[in-house]
């Protein structure tokens, strides 16, 4: 079946630090892949996306690369801010295209960037 | 854009009634709505994909006379948890699909004691 698979936290960072945050996945066919963020007590909030092999994902400074030779979606930023604190979990789609079905998601990964 | 909502945003219930939990798109019209669920520090699990005017599709493992999900509305869809026990208690969070994306409400977290 389809998995998400990414690094446990918390990551504690200082503010302006690069940032990466692995993810990768095990899936049939051809998924999309997302990245989400939650505030503190927020919804999810769709940061990125990548729909096909090679696709890069960005928003806000981050940034995401679809990587179907090593089935990877890590997410990076070159400079942290305090207010990135949140919860970032990466998904995938289980239809190529714009079908309506549900994600699978990896277990979230809190981040913490320290002033 | 995209808003969705949940009500209530905190329940908590004696074990054995039942708990309604709403799911509604305050600004768009939503074919399809899903349920997950999110144990504590574990990822978001779907449980089922809510498809106005049919029933519902849940995923194996989930019980659906447990969970029982109506789509009465392009704007609502409302989750039943029925003769609700401890190990229901977990965080509920629907999503509203809208050109292939899902926004996300901010979830309701259900204590049975």
């Amino acid at each position: 079946g389809n998995s998400v698979t990414q690094m446990e936290g918390p990551v504690t960072l200082s503010e302006e630090a690069f940032l990466t945050i692995n993810c990768t996945y095990t899936a049939t066919g051809y998924p999309s892949l997302f990245w989400y963020v939650q505030y503190p007590g927020e919804g999810l909030q769709l940061l990125l996306k990548a729909t096909k092999a090679d696709d890069k994902g960005s928003n806000k400074g981050f940034e995401a690369t679809y990587r179907k030779e090593t089935t990877s979606f890590h997410l990076e930023k070159g400079s942290v801010q305090v207010s990135d604190s949140a919860v970032y979990f990466c998904a995938l789609r289980r239809l190529a295209g714009g079908g309506a079905d549900g994600l699978t998601f990896g277990k979230g990964t809190h981040l913490i960037i320290q002033p | 854009g995209a808003v969705v909502s949940q009500h209530p945003s905190r329940v908590i219930c004696k074990s054995g009634t039942s708990v309604k939990i709403e799911c509604r798109s305050l600004d768009f019209q939503a074919t399809t709505m899903f349920w997950y669920r999110q144990f504590p520090k574990q990822s978001l699990m779907l449980m089922a994909t809510s498809n106005e005017g049919s029933k519902a599709t849940y995923e194996q493992g989930v019980e659906k006379d447990k969970f029982l999900i109506n789509h009465a509305s392009l704007t609502l869809s409302t989750l039943t948890v029925t003769s609700a026990h401890p190990e229901d208690s977990s965080f509920y969070i629907c999503s509203a699909s809208l050109g292939g994306f899902q926004f996300f409400g901010p979830g309701t977290r259900l204590t049975v004691l």
